[in-house]
């Protein structure tokens, strides 16, 4: 069965520093789509990335990147200089096909606190 | 508005009455979710619309708890005699491709049963 997980379930940095959030996920399929989304203070999530099992190649986005790694099931969040608006729960979602029932499967979230 | 509308924005009850959540995907927008968000948890899936039609009911925490789409756009949740642990933010979202495509979110509706 499919499974995401995200180990941290809190981290605080300084802002201005560099912080990565990490996502691990389970899945049969040899195709299948990984998202990161981010819930602010505010409550709605918003969508940020979209990354299919096809496609290794890291993204950067601005001040933030991911790195995929099919090799370890993987797929890290990294923000460089963090700022206070960076500060939110973020969260790791994995779909499939045949695995997943044709759900979108969760991580339970990491919330990121920047202090400024 | 182009985003994902929900209503109410809150909405209190007593234990044991029945609440009806309404939700306005993104127009075009064939795949619509449910999801339930208790304070500080994860989301939990309730159930997903491909259409007016929904493959996968399996979500759902009880049968108390029941959804519907029609015209393959607005969508009601609707859970009968209310417990105290059906209190979260019930989510909405809308996709225009299941499985590959960003879901859109909108902004909740908090229930509170006393």
């Amino acid at each position: 069965a499919q499974k995401v997980t995200q180990a941290q379930t809190e981290i605080s940095v300084v802002e201005k520093e560099d912080v990565t959030l990490d996502c691990v996920y389970e899945t049969r399929d040899t195709t299948y789509y990984l998202f990161w989304y981010k819930q602010p203070p505010s409550g709605e999530l918003v969508f940020l990335i979209r990354r299919n099992s096809f496609d290794e190649q890291n993204e950067i986005s601005g001040r933030y990147s991911w790195n995929f790694q099919k090799s370890t099931s993987s797929f890290n969040f990294t923000i460089t200089a963090s700022q206070v608006v960076d500060s939110a729960v973020y969260f790791c979602a994995l779909s499939g096909t045949m695995d997943s029932n044709y759900q979108l499967i969760w991580g339970a979230g990491t919330k990121l606190i920047i202090k400024p | 508005g182009a985003g994902v509308s929900q209503s109410p924005s809150n909405k209190v009850t007593e234990k044991g009455k029945d609440v009806e959540l309404r939700c306005d995907p993104i127009s075009g927008h064939t795949a619509l979710y449910w999801y339930r968000q208790s304070l500080g948890q994860g989301l939990e899936f309730l159930i997903y619309f491909q259409g007016n039609s929904a493959p996968d009911k399996s979500g759902l925490p009880s049968d108390r708890f029941s959804a519907e789409r029609t015209g393959g756009s607005v969508s009601t949740l609707t859970i009968q005699r209310t417990q105290q642990e059906d209190s979260a933010v019930y989510l909405c979202a809308s996709s225009l491709i299941h499985l590959s495509g960003e879901q859109f979110f909108g902004p909740g509706t908090r229930l509170t049963v006393l």
